[in-house]
């Protein structure tokens, strides 16, 4: 249970162009959805947080135009990089929480496999 | 501010057992997490502790004390393929995750 996919597993663009990336969570309705970027052999980095029909909160130093999230559905959120550049180069990983009480499996997050995404 | 430590890295042997400590100070509290993350892949969810003591749950135990702010991730029988990271994260009072920054941990034979 609780499983979380993401698409692309890796993709390469060139500069200037965009890419979207899907979280699915694929056996349990996520509420809420966390995007997270991660830098070689450094730690998470959280980017933002979806609630499912709601606009993302973004973390201090997160361009929201940059980087566009929409949670549409409870099992679905997707982030654009938006005008890609080099330096976006990361590792880039959804996680997703249900609703509910605080059992184990609300609160957890799940987390997708990451998406590595290069910029040439 | 919110702070969680944990060491950075470890070593330790092949079938021996393997503490990592993780100690934290947030505001509020709801829980605390370990994940397990292999180099180049996402984190896997490991335990979660929100009353004190011990959960057990194969060759891994978490332990938590919330008067002394401290838990702990117990491996034992250490195997190859537990080299990893091991990370610790606390929810605060508004349910966001307070990650540590991961102990690595290095399995020698």
């Amino acid at each position: 249970g609780a499983v979380v996919s993401q698409h692309p597993s890796r993709v390469i663009c060139k500069s200037g162009t965009s890419v979207k990336i899907e979280c699915r969570s694929l056996d349990f309705q996520a509420t809420t959805m966390f995007w997270y970027r991660q830098f070689p052999k450094q730690s998470l980095m959280l980017m933002a947080t979806s609630n499912e029909g709601s606009k993302a909160t973004y973390e201090q130093g997160v361009e929201k135009d940059k980087f566009l999230i929409n949670h549409a559905s409870l099992t679905l959120s997707t982030l654009t990089v938006t005008s890609a550049h080099p330096e976006d180069s990361s590792f880039y990983i959804c996680s997703a929480r249900g609703g509910g009480l605080a059992e184990t499996i609300g609160e957890t997050q799940y987390f997708g496999p990451g998406t590595r995404l290069l910029v040439l | 501010g919110q702070n969680i430590d944990q060491p950075t890295e470890m070593t330790a042997t092949e079938g021996a057992i393997v503490q990592i400590n993780c100690t934290y100070q947030t505001s509020g509290f709801n829980g605390l997490f370990w994940y397990q993350q292999h180099a180049g892949e996402a984190p896997t969810f490991l335990s979660y502790n929100v009353l004190d003591g011990l959960e057990e749950k194969g060759r891994f135990s978490s332990f938590l004390s919330r008067s002394k702010g401290y838990s702990y991730l117990l491996l034992k029988e250490l195997q190859m393929k537990d080299s990893a990271s091991y990370l610790c994260a606390v929810m605060d009072s508004n349910y966001q995750l307070i990650w540590g920054a991961g102990t690595k941990l290095i399995i020698k034979p």
